[in-house]
């Protein structure tokens, strides 16, 4: 069936270094994509989002890219800070069934070393 | 402007009890959202309400969830029975009219904690 899925499980960074985070998608059709962060005990928080017109869009510290061709998206955080730590997930938005849905990876873990 | 909240944060019943989840969304937002994650899972979409009605309930796993959005404010997410395998988290969220804004942006609330034993 259709899914959003992550590479990497558990991302260790040196606070101050830059991360990465990568998604697959596999719904071409998929024209939205959005990044959470979940900390521990609290939901998802809206990161920042991208649509499928762009291949890039910078917020705070954060950048989100979208690759079409190969179906992939990928976070990335600017000198990673101990706040930083938490489960990230990439969603797609699909349309079906007359209304929008969002399809989540499993998330990946990103510990910041101090 | 308050966030999405969810009642309980906690619950823990015994398999074949009923269990009641509430979520009040961002005030105005027209859809509301139900998710949940299951142990080591991906979060997967359950259903979605415009105001009081049903747009989406594809994700539903079985009758025995049953969710409701009266008045087209707050909803209500119903187990009964529950079963072992409904442990979880359950996550509501909240998103303006995408009808004009195209794909919405959706906030999500702290999520609800079910454990069946």
């Amino acid at each position: 069936g259709e899914s959003v899925g992550l590479h990497l499980p558990t991302l260790s960074v040196q606070e101050g270094d830059n991360s990465i985070i990568n998604c697959a998608y596999s719904n071409s059709a998929s024209d939205y994509f959005i990044w959470y962060k979940q900390e521990s005990g609290k939901g998802p928080q809206f990161i920042i989002d991208i649509r499928s017109n762009m291949d890039k869009r910078q917020g705070q510290r954060v950048t989100v890219l979208l690759n079409k061709t190969v179906k992939h998206l990928s976070l990335q955080i600017a000198a990673t800070q101990p706040g930083d730590s938490a489960v990230y997930f990439c969603a797609e938005n699909l349309w079906g069934s007359g209304t929008y849905k969002y399809i989540f990876g499993t998330g990946t873990r990103l510990k910041v070393l101090a | 402007e308050a966030g999405v909240t969810q009642f309980p944060s906690h619950s823990v019943i015994e398999k074949g009890q009923t269990v009641t989840l509430r979520c009040d969304p961002i005030s105005g937002h027209d859809n509301l959202y139900w998710y949940r994650r299951v142990m080591g899972k991906e979060i997967k979409f359950l259903l979605h309400f415009v105001k009081e009605s049903k747009q989406d309930e594809s994700g539903m796993p079985n009758n025995r969830f049953l969710a409701e959005r009266t008045g087209g404010t707050y909803s209500t997410l119903k187990v009964q029975p529950a079963e072992l395998e409904d442990s979880g988290v359950y996550f509501c969220a909240s998103s303006q009219d995408w009808r004009t804004l195209g794909a919405d942006t959706q906030y999500f609330g702290p999520g609800t904690r079910l454990t069946v034993l």
